[in-house]
């Protein structure tokens, strides 16, 4: 059995691009969840996926959004890209629905310049 | 507003020093607390869940306990290789989406 993964580990980009991250949930995980950590921070919710649907978002703007794919695995995109954008981006997994223990990836490190 | 509190933000021990981090927080409803251990530049590990008030968990040199009001996670007689972020995160009963909310961590520093 696969953990979280994550993809890319480190991206660079500047002011006003867009960003695409991955992630591949552990094997039979059917809720995904995204966070975002600043340096010295504890991960803040961005938004979940639960079967293919949004099932919640935190307070985040409408240039943070995502998908979940019939595998389970999930993008989250954001555009118009800020330096406070600047972040540990997380992706967690849940087995059997959102209220499950959630089992976190490696994270992708984005630097906005 | 659920709100997570953790203290000290910073602890530095020497090997074999027993200490407590605490996690204090205010939630409608406690669906679970959890503790993470996060080491720099990746993501959080997951250690403990705990459900209602008076539950212990115990993991090797780890024990986390939890009141109405906080949680403790003792570490006994800790080694350098415990050094680490240990995060404490909350989770509300809700009949949808139940996002964790987390504290800012305290960073744990094991001297040899």
């Amino acid at each position: 059995e696969t953990g979280v993964t994550q993809s890319p580990t480190h991206l660079i980009k500047t002011r006003g691009q867009q960003v695409t991250l991955r992630c591949s949930s552990q094997s039979g995980h059917n809720t995904v969840s995204w966070y975002q950590q600043a340096l010295g921070q504890g991960p803040q919710f961005i938004f979940q996926y639960y079967r293919e649907e949004e099932n919640g978002r935190g307070n985040f703007p409408p240039r943070f959004s995502g998908l979940q794919f019939p595998n389970y695995s999930s993008e989250l995109n954001v555009n118009a890209l800020e330096l406070d954008d600047s972040a540990l981006y997380l992706c967690a997994s849940s087995l059997h629905g959102p209220a499950e223990t959630q089992y976190f990836g490696p994270g992708t490190r984005l630097l906005v310049l | 507003e659920d709100q997570v509190t953790q203290s000290p933000e910073a602890l530095r021990l020497q090997e074999g020093e027993s200490s407590s981090l605490n996690c204090s927080y205010t939630v409608s409803g406690l669906r679970g607390l959890f503790w993470y251990r996060q080491d720099p530049g990746k993501g959080p590990e997951f250690l403990f869940t705990l459900y209602s008030a008076g539950e212990e968990k115990e993991k090797e040199r780890l024990k986390a306990t939890l009141t109405k009001k906080e949680s403790f996670l003792h570490i006994t007689a800790p080694k350098p290789e415990d050094s680490a972020t240990y995060l404490c995160a909350v989770q509300r009963i809700d009949s949808g989406n139940t996002p964790l909310v987390f504290g800012k961590g305290t960073r744990l520093s094991v001297i040899a």
